[in-house]
């Protein structure tokens, strides 16, 4: 059984820095791409990063909204994958689930950033 | 980029109604859309993947259609259960982008 699981969230001061981690299994996570979507309160999706795997050279794309803030990595040793996200604002402030595939496939149950003083 | 457009936005139907979502791609995608459905307080669940593909476990229902720009996902009989918001996802071309999402709700 697939399984994807985000810790790290939390409160954060503007201006801040927060990694949030996604520990997988259930699947070979080295054939996979993965990515991070994310959900501000009461609105719709949206895509933030991808990390393709060993095959791809572990490329990595970034939505425009957060490119030069953030960072996605991955560990194969450990089915996990990363986001580095810093010089948080108030409009980060969302669920951020992290996805197997291209397809986004399957899906964590998300982890809260609040961004605040 | 490619924008993504649903409509309608708020959609209200009957159980056992045959239910129709729309999705807009600005510009062509081929066939490389999903759709998702999110229920309240949860995680987005994969319903419908290259346009047509119904996702494992899903039920026959659900069925999906288009290309290039214009794509739709069908419900063939309503059930409450499927009281959710539905979100499309192309993944044709960098940054991948969602349309905004149809709230279905029961009439």
């Amino acid at each position: 059984e697939v399984q994807i699981l985000e810790t790290g969230g939390g409160l954060v001061k503007p201006g801040g820095s927060l990694r949030l981690s996604c520990a997988t299994s259930g699947f070979n996570f080295n054939d996979y791409f993965m990515n991070w979507v994310r959900q501000a309160p009461g609105k719709g999706l949206e895509w933030v990063a991808q990390i393709r795997n060993k095959n791809y050279n572990y490329a990595t794309y970034y939505a425009e909204s957060l490119e030069g803030r953030v960072t996605i990595s991955r560990d194969d040793s450990k089915s996990s994958v990363y986001l580095q996200v810093s010089s948080l604002r108030a409009e980060d402030t969302a669920i951020y689930y992290c996805t197997r595939s291209r397809e986004l496939d399957y899906w964590g149950q998300g982890v809260m950033v609040t961004v605040s003083s | 980029d490619i924008q993504m457009t649903q409509s309608p936005s708020l959609l209200s139907a009957s159980v056992g109604d045959r239910v129709t979502l729309s999705c807009k791609a600005s510009q062509n995608i081929y066939k490389y859309l999903n759709w998702y459905q999110q229920k309240l307080g949860e995680a987005p669940k994969l319903l419908i993947y290259y346009t047509n593909s119904l996702q494992t476990g899903i039920p026959s229902r659900f069925s999906g259609s288009g290309s290039g720009t214009d794509f739709t996902l069908t419900i063939s009989s309503l059930q409450p259960e499927d009281v959710a918001t539905y979100y499309c996802y192309q993944y044709n071309s960098g940054p991948w982008t969602f349309g905004g999402g149809t709230k279905l709700e029961l009439k």
